[in-house]
């Protein structure tokens, strides 16, 4: 099935501790975009990626890394992880760069730090 | 600053109409989406307006005033399924989406 796949579903963490977020698209989207969302705020861009071996920063990007080795996957790593990044994590694609293009999105990964 | 304004929480009966109103302060503008999301799950995209008017989709309308900074998302005929959280997303001058908090849609029977 077409789609965005993210790992794992949900995760508890030590304060401290390094976690790799895990996306796959099998669309041959180009684009990719790591989101986070909190209750009572929007949607918030961590980092996004227009295309394979390129990536860029979003709105917060710190305490985030991310890498595009390849069009399909679209890792989003937490090198030290604190409890402020206690959040959904979404991960997203668009077949264009086009910023008025579709984006769709994968089921999410929520992430808690202790 | 950017903002995106939308209210909190809305009940309607199944059956009716609703209409949640978005509005918007960008920097700059380039249209604006509304995504549905239900709970635990990820959004979907539902429309795109960047013209002043009304576009219908089935059930769902979409209208847009840009000299108002005004959006709003017409829901006819509730489902109890149309029970979900609608997002608002404005694109600004740099072509970076600012994201509403989501108004969350409580339909009952």
């Amino acid at each position: 099935i077409a789609g965005i796949t993210q790992a794992p579903t949900s995760q508890i963490l030590a304060a401290g501790r390094r976690m790799t977020l895990r996306c796959t698209q099998d669309m041959r989207h180009n684009a990719m975009y790591w989101y986070r969302q909190d209750l009572g705020l929007g949607l918030r861009l961590i980092h996004y990626s227009n295309t394979a071996g390129t990536t860029g920063k979003g709105e917060v990007p710190d305490g985030y890394s991310v890498s595009r080795a390849n069009t399909d996957d679209f890792p989003l790593t937490l090198a030290s992880a604190v409890p402020s990044q206690t959040s959904v994590y979404f991960c997203a694609s668009s077949a264009t760069t086009s910023p008025t293009d579709t984006q769709y999105f994968g089921p999410g990964t929520r992430l808690t730090v202790l | 600053g950017q903002n995106i304004d939308q209210p909190t929480e809305m009940t309607a009966t199944e059956g009716a109409i609703v209409q949640i109103n978005c509005t918007y302060q960008t920097s700059g503008f380039n249209g604006l989406f509304w995504y549905q999301q239900h709970a635990g799950e990820a959004p979907t995209f539902l429309s795109y307006n960047v013209l002043d008017g009304l576009e219908e989709k089935g059930r769902f309308s979409s209208f847009l005033s840009r000299s108002k900074g005004y959006s709003y998302l017409l829901l006819k005929e509730l489902q109890m399924k149309d029970s979900a959280s609608y997002l608002c997303a404005g694109l600004d001058s740099n072509y970076q989406l600012i994201w509403g908090a989501g108004t969350k849609l409580i339909i009952k029977p």
